[in-house]
């Protein structure tokens, strides 16, 4: 069984600049959720797709946009990025619907100067 | 809104004491609760949950924790420290479905947990 794998590892962006962070969900797994870890904080949720719609969303702005496609796999979009983007960003995957456990993937270390 | 409070930034064990890591929490309904454990620059680790049932859950690597539902409390628990638990602890809470979004966790801040030789 695969677990949850991200891409890139780390990333260095420029503020203003748009970025795209790739996440495999775990083997069976239809639910991708993405959250925001800024340092010293815990993970903050941005957005959750299910069968590829968006399915609920946090507290972030339009600049940050995703995609589920029909192997469940999931992109994050982040456009004009700001210095306060910079986080670790954790992709997790699940069976959605009833009380399933998330699993998650290493995580993608954004910086952005 | 739901939410997950961990008041203890810090917490030193030695080894082979028991731990305990707090959370408490606030959500409509009843809650589905979780673990999660991190080590430096790595992604979340699933330790354990409760859902429904037993208030004393267990989980991976000798962890459990109890559910309290009057005092709305979920702490982490281990009989016996061990150097390899220093890490990094998150709880978090979910409310039962009610829709979209309903899905998404709330964590705490964390609780560095340093078990000391």
């Amino acid at each position: 069984e695969t677990g949850v794998t991200q891409s890139p590892t780390h990333l260095i962006k420029t503020r203003g600049q748009q970025v795209t962070l790739r996440c495999s969900s775990q083997s069976g797994h239809n639910t991708v959720s993405w959250y925001q870890q800024a340092l010293g904080q815990g993970p903050q949720f941005i957005f959750q797709y299910y069968r590829e719609e968006e399915n609920g969303r946090g507290n972030f702005p339009p600049r940050f946009s995703g995609l589920q496609f029909p192997n469940y796999s999931s992109e994050l979009n982040v456009n004009a990025l700001e210095l306060d983007d910079s986080a670790l960003y954790l992709c997790a995957s699940s069976l959605g619907g009833a009380p399933y456990e998330q699993y998650f993937g290493p995580g993608t270390r954004l910086t952005v100067t | 809104a739901q939410s997950v409070a961990q008041p203890e930034d810090q917490v030193n064990v030695a080894e082979g004491n028991p731990l305990t890591v707090k959370c408490t929490y606030s959500v409509s309904g009843n809650p589905y609760l979780f673990w999660y454990v991190q080590y430096p620059n790595r992604g979340l680790q699933f330790l354990l949950k409760y859902i429904t049932g037993d208030n004393l859950v267990k989980g991976s690597y000798g962890f459990e924790a109890e559910f309290n539902k009057s005092q709305t409390s979920f702490h982490l628990k281990k009989p016996s420290a061990l150097v390899s638990d220093s890490a990094l602890y998150f709880c978090a809470v979910r409310a039962p479905y009610s829709g979209a979004g309903s899905y998404q966790l709330t964590f705490g801040k964390g609780t560095k947990l340093s078990v000391i030789p």
